[in-house]
């Protein structure tokens, strides 16, 4: 079984400063690692995600994610915040093979003020 | 092309009452899954199904029943509701080929917000 920890559920920082959201996860097999982003009353929306490869990942808006293996962690940045990066951040796994569905972490409010 | 929709988006029910949430993709993916997410506990899985014609528990199944008729639509019932059952229902599926890690994301519905009384 697999299981992901989001330590913060709440991070507040103001807009242009950088931010870190943490996700640790436990898995006695290889994973792929996901982060989601949930905008308020809206349905979850992937940001980027580990499968292979390069242990760095990018997404379109400027968050990035490096996979430690070793540290069995998927932390999730962005040097500058904008306002409109307010949502909730969901840290996922999936074994790499087989039928399996998501596990999801419990998720982190990042709230962007100006 | 769609994506994941799901219906209704809002419903209020009365303990004991039952419904149907429909969920439904026109990706041609094989495999679907029905969530729930609860303040402070991320999304649970309740039941997902690899194919048409087959279903399975999830980490949540106990009040819940699901049936996979057609590929490309996944329902989820209550047969009778609880207060417990109160939070936001998600759909997701999944390609489900094993030929390329590319395949292997999950895409969501919007959601239901459904209230247990």
């Amino acid at each position: 079984a697999q299981s992901v920890t989001q330590l913060d559920s709440q991070v507040p920082v103001f807009e242009e400063a950088p931010v870190e959201l943490r996700c640790n996860y436990s898995s006695s097999v290889s994973v792929y690692l996901f982060w989601y982003v949930q905008y308020p009353n809206q349905g979850l929306q992937l940001l980027l995600k580990y499968l292979s490869g390069s242990t760095l990942v990018e997404s379109i808006n400027g968050f990035e994610a490096e996979f430690n293996k070793s540290q069995t962690s998927f932390h999730l940045r962005k040097p500058s915040v904008h306002i409109s990066d307010t949502a909730e951040y969901f840290c996922a796994v999936k074994p790499d093979t087989g039928r399996r569905a998501l596990t999801f972490g419990s998720g982190t409010r990042l709230q962007v003020q100006p | 092309n769609a994506g994941v929709t799901q219906t209704p988006k809002f419903r209020v029910l009365k303990t004991g009452q039952s419904m149907t949430l429909l969920c439904a993709q026109d990706m041609n993916h094989e495999y679907m899954y029905w969530y729930r997410q609860d303040p402070g506990m991320g999304l649970r899985l309740i039941h997902y199904s690899v194919g048409e014609g087959t279903t399975a528990k999830g980490e949540v199944p106990d009040g819940y029943n699901v049936s996979r008729l057609k590929k490309q639509n996944f329902l989820l019932g209550l047969e009778s509701a609880a207060p417990s059952q109160t939070s936001v229902y998600f759909c997701a599926s999944r390609l489900g080929l094993v030929t390329t890690s590319s395949t292997d994301t999950q895409y969501f519905g919007p959601g239901t917000r459904l209230t247990v009384l």
